[in-house]
C-alpha cells in the first residue's frame, strides 16, 4: 500500500496564477479530507468528503474548490492564488477514526 | 463549537527526561481523543487514541489518559529519545465516527543528548 500520495512536493506560484493539487489513497477508504497548516496555526480543515460525489465545506473553504469523482482521488483546486494561501497542504484520508496523512505539498505564492 | 487547547512550544529535553505535554479540550457529548506526530518534513501519524472516559491509549512508550472530570488528555513519556523531536498535535473528534478532526496548535519538541 502506498497509503496517501500527494502531488507535487513543492509549487510556487505568481498571484493570480490556477493549480491543482493532487490526492490519492489506495485503502478504499470513504472519508477524504484537505487541511492547510500554517506555521504556529495547527491545522485547518479546508473541505472534506464522506465518499464519491460528496463534498462539504470545512473551516476555511474560501479561495478552493474540491471535486471527488472516484474513491481514490481527491484534488484540491486554487482558482486565482493569493500570498495568503502561502501554506503547506495536507490532504487525509480516514477509517475507523484514524485519519492517515498524506506527506504534504509546500506552496509559496509570491 | 469544539476546541483544544495544547501546551505552548517549543520544548527543549535532554535524553532520558520524562516528557509531559498538556491538552485539555472543550466539546459536547462523548469525543475520542487523539495524539498525532509529525516528524521533520512528513504528515501527521497517529500516535495514540482513546475513546471513552479513562481510557489509556498508549504507544511507543507514550501514554495518555482520557480524563473526562478535568477534559484533558496529557500526552507522558517516561524516558525521551532523540529521536522523539518532533511536532506533537492533540486533536477530537466527535463521537459518532470518522468526523471532521479538530487540532490543537501543536508543540514541537526538541531532545538533545
Amino acid at each position: 500500500n502506498a497509503g496517501v500520495t500527494q502531488t507535487p512536493k513543492f509549487r510556487i506560484l505568481k498571484i493570480g496564477q490556477s493549480m491543482t493539487l493532487q490526492c490519492t489513497q489506495d485503502m478504499n477508504h470513504n472519508y477524504m479530507y484537505w487541511y492547510r497548516q500554517d506555521p504556529g496555526m495547527g491545522l485547518k480543515l479546508i473541505y472534506y468528503s464522506v465518499g464519491a460525489g460528496i463534498t462539504d465545506k470545512g473551516e476555511v473553504p474560501n479561495g478552493y474548490n474540491v471535486s471527488r469523482s472516484t474513491t481514490e482521488d481527491f484534488p484540491l483546486r486554487l482558482e486565482l492564488a493569493a500570498p495568503s494561501q502561502t501554506s503547506v497542504y495536507f490532504c487525509a484520508s480516514a477509517e475507523y477514526n484514524e485519519q492517515f496523512f498524506g506527506p504534504g505539498t509546500r506552496l509559496t505564492v509570491l | 463549537g469544539d476546541s483544544v487547547t495544547q501546551m505552548e512550544g517549543p520544548v527543549t529535553l535532554s535524553e532520558e527526561a520524562f516528557l509531559t505535554i498538556n491538552c485539555t479540550y472543550t466539546a459536547t457529548g462523548y469525543p475520542s481523543l487523539f495524539w498525532y506526530v509529525q516528524y521533520p518534513g512528513e504528515g501527521l501519524q497517529l500516535l495514540l487514541k482513546a475513546t471513552k472516559a479513562d481510557d489509556k491509549g498508549s504507544n511507543k512508550g507514550f501514554e495518555a489518559t482520557y480524563r473526562k472530570e478535568t477534559t484533558s488528555f496529557h500526552l507522558e513519556k517516561g524516558s525521551v529519545q532523540v529521536s522523539d523531536s518532533a511536532v506533537y498535535f492533540c486533536a477530537l473528534s466527535p463521537d459518532f465516527g470518522n468526523e471532521k478532526l479538530t487540532f490543537g496548535t501543536g508543540t514541537r519538541l526538541t531532545i538533545i543528548p
